[in-house]
């Protein structure tokens, strides 16, 4: 039973372009998003988050939104740099439980 | 480096042997989270504990697996008589809070010959 789902298992995108990468829920108890960002051979370090009280967050480059109503959130990367170039993973939580529940992740490519 | 400290970064296993893996929170943290990372899948949530406490161990095989933090040193995530599908990514993560950003180690990752 998939609660987050991220469907597009990679990106590739042009240096200087936009990064469009989408999360899809199912669990309408979440109330807090987030977003990881994993390199290879290292473990995830935090990005970008949202409460389901806002609708969107901005942070530099990285800019969230969330669609509460169709159960999406997507992760804006603007102008998108070849180092942005890992995998992304959404994770989404309940208030009250401790446990982040992760999609599968979107490997992003940023080509120079 | 004050961040998450997780060893062995690498360990090898034949079936039915016992893996051992330890992870030091970030200075400060006292709630720690265990993660599974299957090959082509997520993160999967497996445990939760406090220290001398397991809040939330839902995620763990009920059979083989155990972990502990205990009041003095590392928590430790124990696999008993090691299977080939135990072979994954396991990252530790600890937070100063119940809820919000974890924070993350490198991981370790097993392999069961």
């Amino acid at each position: 039973d998939q609660q987050v789902k991220q469907n597009s298992p990679s990106l590739s995108v042009q240096e200087g372009r936009i990064s469009i990468l989408n999360c899809d829920y199912t669990n309408s108890m979440f109330d807090y998003f987030l977003w990881y960002k994993k390199y290879p051979a290292e473990g995830p370090t935090f990005l970008i988050s949202i409460s389901s009280i806002k609708d969107k967050n901005e942070d530099g480059r990285f800019t969230v939104f969330l669609n509460k109503s169709a159960k999406h959130l997507s992760l804006h990367i603007v102008p998108s740099q070849p180092g942005d170039s890992a995998v992304y993973f959404c994770a989404a939580e309940r208030g009250g439980s401790e446990k982040l529940v992760f999609g599968k992740g979107t490997k992003l490519t940023v080509n120079p | 480096n004050a961040g998450v400290m997780q060893n062995p970064r690498h360990l090898v296993r034949r079936r039915g042997q016992e893996a051992r893996l330890r992870c030091s929170p970030m200075k400060g943290h006292s709630h720690v989270y265990w993660y599974r990372q299957l090959p082509e899948e997520g993160l999967k949530f497996m445990v939760y504990l406090q220290k001398e406490n397991i809040i939330d161990e839902s995620g763990m095989p009920k059979e083989r697996f155990s972990a502990e933090f205990p009041k003095e040193g590392p928590s430790i995530l124990r696999i008993q008589q090691v299977v080939r599908g135990d072979s994954a990514a396991y990252f530790c993560a600890s937070s100063p809070l119940m809820t919000g950003e974890l924070f993350f180690g490198e991981g370790s990752r097993l392999t069961v010959l």
